[in-house]
């Protein structure tokens, strides 16, 4: 079954606004994902965190993750057109098993 | 260049046929998988292979056989091919678990009809 959940599922925000995505998980896990996908591209890696790391940087990315809430925030800072794109959350607790959710469309608009 | 490829990026075929997609990394990474991605961009496991030994096997019916020749490969045929088998079939790769992430290939849009 699906281990990560995206909120909100869509987010419209005007060029240079930062955006902000949550993502949802049940069951305890080893480290969660961020990944990027461009419309009809495949998934780009972001920024990997661990279960004992509650924040991460990566230019404009900003992670967090909060393992007692099981959630996970992903914020991107001064949006560019370029950053429109759908971004998914991936929990990873079994290794060679990455559960991805459904992700969140994110378009900015100049 | 390309990290991980896939053939053929578009797949248009009939409802009982046999086909197969091809995928190779090039990033010497012992672990390999197949993820499918429906029409609401749900992404689901179908298998992970690591150092060409099937690791997952996320219960898909069997017309689906993954083939891994040697661990930069990972094939997967499709046997009498159905309309939801419909989706965007994605290759990845990776090395060491939970440490780094996932090179993603950038898809085989596949549509029976």
């Amino acid at each position: 079954s699906q281990q990560g959940e995206e909120d909100p599922q869509a987010l419209s925000i005007q060029e240079g606004e930062n955006a902000t995505m949550n993502c949802s998980y049940k069951t305890s896990i080893n480290n969660l994902q961020w990944y990027r996908q461009n419309s009809g591209r495949g998934l780009v890696h972001l920024i990997l965190i661990r279960s004992n790391e509650r924040e991460k940087h990566s230019g404009r990315l900003r992670v967090t993750l909060d393992t007692s809430k099981k959630s996970s925030s992903l914020l991107i800072t001064a949006s560019r057109a370029a950053d429109t794109a759908s971004y998914f959350c991936a929990t990873g607790k079994i290794d060679y098993k990455l559960s991805f959710g459904a992700g969140t469309t994110v378009t900015v608009r100049a | 260049d390309t990290a991980v490829s896939q053939t053929p990026k578009y797949l248009v075929t009939q409802m009982g046929n046999d086909k197969s997609i091809k995928c190779e990394q090039n990033l010497g990474h012992d672990t390999m998988y197949w993820y499918k991605q429906d029409s609401k961009k749900f992404l689901k496991i179908m298998f992970s292979y690591n150092n060409k030994e099937l690791i997952i096997n996320e219960t898909v019916p069997n017309r689906f056989s993954p083939k891994s020749p040697d661990k930069a490969h990972l094939n997967l045929h499709i046997n009498s091919l159905e309309l939801g088998d419909s989706a965007v079939y994605f290759c990845a790769s990776s090395q060491a678990q939970g440490v780094s992430g996932y090179t993603f290939g950038s898809g085989t849009r596949l549509t029976v009809v």
